[in-house]
């Protein structure tokens, strides 16, 4: 079955920098857009970016413009968020999510990951 | 703040019938399909209704959706406790080249 799960997270000061990591299985990685999607705590949810299945196209938020970079790599079937220039309002679950169809809806979900940006 | 409105919350009795409204724009509902995602707490977020009005395999048909406009809304037939979680609007809004959230509808079973 489809398997998603995120690594990287972690606490880091603010104007720090992160890798996240989000490995994937059960499915054939290099057919699907991937996205990340954050939620601050106790807040709703927040699209981060998503990227193309080949990689060729990215787009994000405009909240992390310019910070945020997505990547993939299909050999490997793992998707990668790094971020930098990280603020207190970075502080979320990220979650990376497949695209499953047209119309983005978002079918399978990793359990995310943590990142706390604290002094 | 979310350019997708969401009430904030709702409640109902078991049994009962609840629905959820999510209201946006031309640039996203009004052209282009609707998502609803079911949050539990402390777990990730499922797809719960796609393009509009269509149910994933294994989701209940007692969960159904619908748009017109720039509205989309959620219906939950014969609640039960364990729908208790918060519900999510999204659509992918053409201006901004994303996807958007609603904010969210915390739903509670009496």
């Amino acid at each position: 079955q489809v398997q998603l799960v995120e690594s990287g997270g972690g606490l880091v000061k603010p104007g720090g920098s992160l890798r996240l990591s989000c490995a994937a299985s059960g499915f054939t990685f290099s057919d699907h857009y991937m996205s990340w999607v954050r939620q601050a705590p106790g807040k709703g949810l927040e699209w981060v970016g998503y990227i193309s299945n080949t990689g060729n196209t990215i787009y994000y938020a405009d909240s992390v413009k310019a910070r945020f970079t997505i990547s993939r790599d299909n050999a490997e079937s793992s998707l990668h968020l790094q971020m930098k220039s990280l603020r207190a309002e970075d502080t979320a679950v990220y979650y990376c999510a497949r695209v499953w169809r047209s119309g983005w809806p978002l079918d399978s979900w990793g359990p995310g990951t943590l990142v706390t940006v604290s002094s | 703040q979310s350019v997708l409105t969401q009430p904030p919350s709702a409640s109902g009795t078991p049994g009962q019938r609840v629905t959820f409204s999510c209201s946006g724009s031309s640039s996203n509902i009004g052209g282009n399909t609707v998502n609803w995602y079911q949050q539990l707490p402390g777990t990730a977020p499922k797809l719960l209704i796609y393009a509009n009005n269509q149910r994933p395999s294994g989701v209940p048909d007692r969960f159904s959706g619908s748009k017109s406009g720039t509205s989309a809304s959620l219906a939950i037939s014969g609640l039960q406790s364990e729908d208790e979680a918060d519900y999510y609007c999204a659509a992918w809004d053409d201006s901004l080249h994303g996807v958007l959230f609603g904010g969210g509808t915390k739903l509670t079973v009496l």
